[in-house]
């Protein structure tokens, strides 16, 4: 298994364009995340999905949108990008929390994006 | 909202000492309280968790302890190494339905040889 596979690694972005982070799961997960951590803090989170279908805004959802069209793609948009999403992105997905056999988050690689 | 601190944001211990790590949580429904270590440049990893259901959890030099009356919980690392030196994060989940995790900001380990 890859894991959770993030693309791509760096992206220099100008203000005011779009782009879209790639995330990718081959561990048939139905819980994937986004986090976003800027430098000395912590992670917080953006977005999140509960499965193929269903998504739900989490701690800093302005600016961004995602998609869960299956349940291995879980894919953010960033439209009109601005200097405060400078910042590394990490996808992460875990396996349903029920039973309670593994609740570990699994992370990708994370995305270095900087808006000038 | 929910919120999760975590004190301190910086600790410098000497090789062979302990490490203390404090988190409080503002939901009190959360019930799972992981912690992630993060070498620098690298992603986070998850180096042991507990569940409200339990006081404490050992795995060889690291613990963890869960004070649910008080909503805080500590991560002890002891007989510290060199290669403990990273950014460690805690974490509260506030949902079991959606797996959501808040995290706290983090503390910068220097372990000095």
């Amino acid at each position: 298994n890859a894991g959770v596979t993030q693309t791509p690694k760096f992206r220099i972005l100008k203000i005011g364009q779009s782009m879209t982070l790639q995330c990718a799961q081959d561990m048939n997960h139905n819980y994937m995340y986004w986090y976003r951590q800027d430098p000395g803090m912590g992670l917080k989170l953006i977005y999140y999905s509960v499965g193929a279908g269903i998504t739900d805004k989490g701690e800093v959802p302005n600016g961004y949108n995602v998609s869960r069209s299956t349940t291995e793609d879980f894919p953010l948009r960033l439209e009109l990008a601005a200097p405060s999403q400078t910042s590394v992105y990490f996808c992460a997905s875990s396996p349903s929390p029920f039973p309670r056999i593994n609740e570990k988050l699994f992370f990708g690689s994370g995305t270095q994006l900087s808006v000038l | 909202g929910e919120n999760v601190e975590q004190h301190p944001s910086t600790l410098s211990v000497q090789e062979g000492d302990s490490a203390v790590i404090k988190c409080t949580y503002s939901d009190s429904a959360s019930n799972y309280f992981p912690w992630y270590k993060q070498e620098l440049g690298k992603r986070p990893q998850l180096i042991i968790d507990i569940r409200s259901n339990v006081g404490e959890k050992k795995d060889q030099r690291i613990a963890v302890t869960l004070n649910k009356t008080a909503k805080h919980f500590s991560l002890h690392i002891t007989e510290t190494q060199p290669e403990d030196s990273a950014v460690y994060f805690c974490a509260a989940r506030i949902s079991s339905n959606t797996g959501k995790l808040i995290f706290g900001q983090g503390t910068t380990l220097q372990v000095k040889p």
